[in-house]
């Protein structure tokens, strides 16, 4: 079945950066922008941005543009959030999610999301 | 940017009883032409990734419970659990995917009273 298999828990230093991967397996890569979502410890739900495989167009949240670059690797199935400058507030789980909205390299189109990954813990911590 | 707001931030049932579970936008999500709204539910059980439940505002996901069920049109939109059992113990989001920003609603934790 159509699956989304994130890189394991990292700890990094205040500064530092953090790549997070999400392997997505059983569909057409290239077809489903990829969002990621992070969660902070008992805090709710935060959209960072999504990309499109299709064409590598990314779309960020304010609030983390200049800190945040997603990537596609179409001939490995896989997308990369990068965080930079890391902060002790950016602790939290971040999410790849697969966007169930047909997308191509001309179009974009946001539905619902299914299925998300597992999740991947970054602390940060000195 | 679309705003979600969720209401209550808590809610206890007992099991058996319906849960309900309130969201409103800050602007219609309803796509006028396509006729549809611009909404889906997740559940987020302890531990876990989120899980969809209901797209379109009121469209059930596969495999998901018919006690679960999703109403409301333009800004205000209901989920609806008709029966609670001990296994819908979890957190709820709406979430609006009419425009990007995608926005999230704060979530609303549901427990057993």
């Amino acid at each position: 079945q159509v699956r989304l298999v994130q890189s394991g828990a990292e700890v990094k230093n205040p500064g530092a950066s953090v790549k997070v991967s999400c392997k997505a397996s059983e569909y057409t890569f290239t077809t489903y922008l990829i969002h990621w979502v992070r969660q902070a410890p008992g805090q709710g739900l935060e959209w960072m941005g999504w990309i499109n495989p299709a064409n590598g167009h990314a779309y960020y949240s304010q609030k983390f543009q200049g800190r945040v670059t997603l990537t596609s690797d179409t001939s490995a199935n896989t997308s990369y959030m990068q965080l930079s400058s890391l902060r002790s507030e950016d602790t939290a789980v971040y999410y790849c999610a697969r966007d169930r909205g047909i997308s191509t390299a001309d179009s974009t189109t946001l539905n619902w999301y299914a299925p998300w990954g597992q999740g991947t813990l970054v602390t940060v911590s000195s | 940017d679309i705003v979600m707001t969720q209401s209550p931030d808590s809610l206890a049932v007992s099991l058996g009883e319906r849960a309900t579970i309130n969201c409103k936008s800050s602007q219609s999500i309803l796509h006028s032409s396509k006729s549809e709204n611009y909404l889906a539910w997740y559940q987020q059980k302890l531990g876990q990734p989120p899980k969809l439940l209901i797209y379109w505002a009121s469209t059930r996901a596969p495999a998901v419970p018919d006690r679960f069920s999703g109403s409301g049109s333009g800004t205000d939109f209901t989920l609806t659990i008709s029966s609670l059992q001990a296994e819908d113990v979890a957190v709820y989001y709406c979430q609006q995917y009419y425009s990007s920003p995608p926005a999230f609603g704060q979530g609303t934790k549901l427990e057993i009273k």
